[in-house]
């Protein structure tokens, strides 16, 4: 079973400043396929996930562009250029090369 | 706009059994692998199992293997997921999602094992 792990668990951010997410696999997402198998959703209070990133780079349609994803293998990066207060809630990542692992979660706070 | 509706949940003796629901519309259904998460209180979310487009192939969790089966019927656009032997730590939200990016969940429903 693929491991996923996320730091930090929550994080405090001010509107405007940039934040970040890590994520990290105990396998490798790299297929032979080519694709990364790695994914980002958030859930904001009250509500479903939402995919916000998939194959570790690719913005799902709809997303913000202020999001981005980047890594590769093991070692992840979920990226928001500049906090809104709408971007509150819980950021999860998950792998799916091998069945479906998400990570514990990292819950984002804006001040 | 891409549309799933979960239904079935409730309250439940541990022990017991439930079938969820999961209705789909707006998109080619019968092409697309379908998931069930779940999110427990206080914890993350947790990806439960998953059932080929065709229906040939599942996939469970090992903490759901043996008690839970997911099917689905292309005809009506639905995808299930029948639950035995519920446990206290069966007490979740299930979603359904679309694909294996699991790009578009449902609003879940409440499923609550307690005597």
């Amino acid at each position: 079973e693929i491991v996923m792990t996320q730091t930090p668990l929550s994080l405090s951010v001010t509107p405007g400043q940039p934040a970040s997410i890590s994520c990290k696999s105990s396998q490798s997402l790299l297929h032979s396929d080519g694709k990364t198998y790695l994914y980002w959703y958030v859930q904001r209070p009250g509500q479903s996930p939402h995919l916000l990133v998939y194959e570790a780079s690719i913005r799902f349609s709809g997303a913000p562009d202020r999001f981005s994803g980047s890594g590769s293998g093991t070692d992840f990066t979920l990226r928001i250029s500049r906090v809104e207060a709408e971007d509150v809630g819980i950021y999860y990542c998950m792998q799916g090369m091998s069945l479906f692992t998400f990570g514990p979660g990292t819950t984002v706070e804006v001040k | 706009e891409v549309n799933l509706a979960e239904s079935g949940g409730g309250l439940v003796e541990p022990g017991g059994s439930l079938r969820l629901s999961c209705v789909a519309s707006d998109f080619p259904f019968d092409t697309y692998v379908m998931s069930w998460v779940r999110l427990a209180p206080g914890k993350g979310l947790q990806w439960v199992a998953a059932i080929s487009a065709s229906g040939a192939n599942t996939y469970y969790a090992d903490s759901v293997k043996g008690r839970f089966t997911i099917s689905r019927d292309n005809s009506r656009e639905t995808v299930y997921l029948q639950m035995s032997g519920l446990r206290a730590e069966d007490t979740a939200i299930y979603y359904c999602a679309k694909n294996t990016a699991h790009e578009f969940w449902g609003p879940g429903t409440l499923v609550t094992v307690s005597s």
